[in-house]
């Protein structure tokens, strides 16, 4: 079982909809989460950080963390073409230095 | 805004020489890293550094070394590139438990 898991996608939305993107670890003791935006040919950028269960919110984005089931996702309000791009779900072990990455989900939205 | 800056955005080396990466951070950065990023195979963690002079080996350390004299300067080497080491190389800095600042990459062809 790989450490942190993603659906490589591509999951396809028509532009106005709700993107979600799921991501499973399986780490316990893990205690933050992240999600980077990766545009093809680009090198990743943070858009969202989590460390408590429930929901967190910026923008058009919320993060949603459950540690009982291991699982965090990324909702995309309002999706935008802008949005077309890999997300990488990171997740922070229990020492707090070092991510580990899924492999990411491409994420397409259609006009 | 934390700034890593990688030296340089496209590299052609040939097999057998000995190649520098140099990644320097702007923000007093205890932690630094260096991954490489294959299509299908996500990021994968090289080397990473949590002090001067400290390193540690990450998944895939065959074939590479590091260098940290300097805090802001953390520095990837290939001993003697080969054609599997064709890659993007990325390197991040990060705060404890704050998630990593990515440098712009390195996209390194060995030929």
């Amino acid at each position: 079982q790989k450490e942190v898991e993603q659906n490589s996608g591509p999951l396809s939305v028509p532009e106005g909809a709700i993107a979600s993107l799921n991501c499973t670890y399986s780490d316990r003791g893990s205690q933050s989460f992240f999600w980077y935006r990766q545009y093809s040919g680009k090198s990743p950028e943070l858009i969202m950080f989590i460390y408590s269960n429930g929901d967190k919110e910026d923008g058009r984005f919320t993060a949603q963390l459950n540690k009982a089931s291991q699982y965090v996702s990324l909702l995309i309000r309002d999706s935008q073409p802008s949005d077309s791009a890999t997300y990488l779900c990171a997740v922070e072990g229990k020492y707090g230095n070092k991510l580990v990455f899924g492999a990411g989900t491409i994420l397409r939205v259609k006009s | 805004d934390v700034k890593v800056t990688q030296s340089s955005r496209y590299l052609v080396k040939r097999t057998g020489e000995k190649v520098f990466l140099e990644c320097v951070q702007d923000m007093d950065h205890e932690n630094m890293f260096w991954y490489r990023q294959d299509p299908g195979l996500g990021l994968r963690l090289i080397y990473f550094s949590y002090d001067v002079k400290m390193k540690e080996k990450g998944d895939i350390p065959e074939g590479y070394s590091v260098s940290r004299e300097k805090k802001e300067r953390f520095s990837l080497i290939l001993e003697s590139a080969s054609t599997n080491q064709t890659s993007m190389y990325l390197c991040a800095s990060s705060l404890p438990t704050n998630g990593y600042t990515f440098g712009s990459g390195t996209r390194l062809t060995v030929v």
